[in-house]
């Protein structure tokens, strides 16, 4: 059964860059054609979807945040991340990483990390 | 963007209960559609996609229907495991977008 993991600093500076890492466990990140995605949760909100890789480097990303976002896959680490500059307050979420399937319905979810931007 | 809009915003049932939640988007999505459920503290759970399908050992009191730009999700007989925040999410268009939310809450 895949697992998705996410870890990363807790806490960011504003201004600063948030960067976390999605390690994937139980399958390869290779097999099968797979989005792997990154979503956001302020507290007591709704989901923001932030962007999505596949394994040949494809990117889409939320144009509310694409001058700011880069979501890349590590085939070597099983592992996919995420980096989001020049953060502010408003960045402050949980953030989930997840695997799209069929396009983009979500089956596997990381358990979430909160991320508070703060200095 | 694709806007998504669910109603209603709250709702309050009891078990047993027969409950519809609807999602409404902007534009025509044909059945490109997902429903998650969440609760406190968990990620979302994939109960339904492409509108009506039911993601396996998903309970069948749970359906969707819909296409285009109208869609509705139904809980038949709510249990007490139910009461929870349901989101729906549209993959026709980039950005995907995700409804505000509808919070089930016990009567």
């Amino acid at each position: 059964q895949v697992q998705l993991q996410e870890s990363g600093p807790g806490l960011v500076k504003p201004s600063q860059t948030l960067s976390l890492t999605c390690t994937v466990s139980g399958g390869s990140i290779s097999s099968g054609s797979y989005y792997w995605s990154w979503i956001r949760q302020p507290a007591g909100e709704g989901l923001e979807w932030i962007g999505r890789s596949d394994t040949s480097g494809s990117t889409k990303y939320n144009p509310s945040l694409k001058s700011r976002v880069t979501i890349s896959v590590d085939t070597s680490r099983n592992q996919f991340s995420l980096n989001l500059n020049s953060v502010t307050a408003a960045d402050t979420a949980v953030y989930y990483c997840a695997r799209g399937q069929s396009g983009s319905y979500y089956y596997h979810w990381g358990q979430g990390t909160l991320v508070t931007v703060s200095s | 963007d694709i806007q998504v809009t669910q109603s209603p915003s709250f709702l309050s049932a009891s078990v047993g209960d027969r409950v519809t939640i609807t999602c409404r988007a902007s534009q025509a999505i044909s059945n490109y559609l997902a429903w998650y459920q969440q609760k406190p503290g968990k990620a979302p759970k994939l109960l339904i996609y492409a509108a009506s399908t039911l993601q396996s050992g998903v309970p069948s009191r749970f359906s969707g229907s819909g296409s285009g730009t109208e869609f509705t999700l139904t809980i038949s007989s709510l249990q007490p495991e139910d009461f929870a925040t349901y989101y729906c999410q549209q993959l026709n268009n980039y950005p995907i977008t995700f409804g505000q939310g509808t919070r089930l809450e016990t009567k």
